[in-house]
């Protein structure tokens, strides 16, 4: 399977602990990003990288979140000190470089915060 | 601030008939347009893309309209089947914003 890859699927975490998802993109798109999605509603953009460097971070990502991609392939989503709003699926998503293209999504992280 | 939504939440309709979902953009500087399809439990999936110099593109089954006048987009399925019940969103790329989605359901 060569699409964006995501993990674990799911987590399931009591208030207050850290978690840290991985997403593996499709190899050749220097494009990452990263969106949290709550039931009923559309992804909510939280950040994106190209290549390692990340270009930009939405409101929504607290400092309590954190992304990388220290080596412009594989990225991880932390985020700290969980609270129950946290609760979501993590979607992380891929496109190439050039011009504009459809970003590729993985079938996302689901967290739930006990 | 901008937003992509959408009208409906729901929409049901007859397998063999056609669907239309529709969405509006409030971005006139919106470059690029893509809808998704998400099947509960998976990431969305790219269905088809339209850039603000078309107001129409075809795919396999679907066709996406583009009215940059009222600032509109719209998502036809031709002879809907049990396989396209999903969540559809429209996607505005330039901000990485999508609607709220329309559920399609289609009965047999």
């Amino acid at each position: 399977d060569t699409g964006v890859s995501q993990d674990p699927r799911h987590k399931i975490t009591k208030r207050g602990q850290n978690v840290t998802f991985r997403c593996d993109p499709i190899s050749e798109h220097n494009r990452l990003y990263w969106y949290r999605q709550t039931l009923g509603q559309g992804p909510e953009f939280l950040t994106y990288f190209q290549n390692e460097a990340q270009l930009e971070k939405s409101r929504l990502l607290s400092d309590r979140f954190s992304a990388e991609r220290p080596k412009g392939s594989f990225s991880t989503l932390e985020i700290q000190r969980t609270e129950q709003g946290d609760s979501a699926m993590y979607l992380c998503a891929s496109s190439p470089q050039q011009g504009n293209q459809p970003q590729h999504f993985g079938d996302g992280t689901r967290l739930s915060i006990l | 601030g901008e937003s992509v939504g959408l009208h409906l939440p729901t929409l049901s309709v007859q397998e063999g008939d056609n669907s239309i979902i529709n969405c509006a953009y409030s971005n006139s500087a919106s470059d690029y347009f893509i809808w998704y399809k998400q099947e509960s439990g998976k990431g969305p999936q790219f269905i088809i893309d339209i850039r603000s110099n078309m107001d129409k593109r075809q795919g396999q089954r679907v066709t996406v309209l583009l009215n940059k006048t009222v600032k509109h987009l719209s998502l036809q399925i031709a002879a809907t089947q049990p396989g396209d019940s999903a969540v559809y969103f429209c996607a505005e790329t330039d901000d990485m914003r999508f609607g709220a989605g329309t559920r399609l359901t289609v009965k047999p």
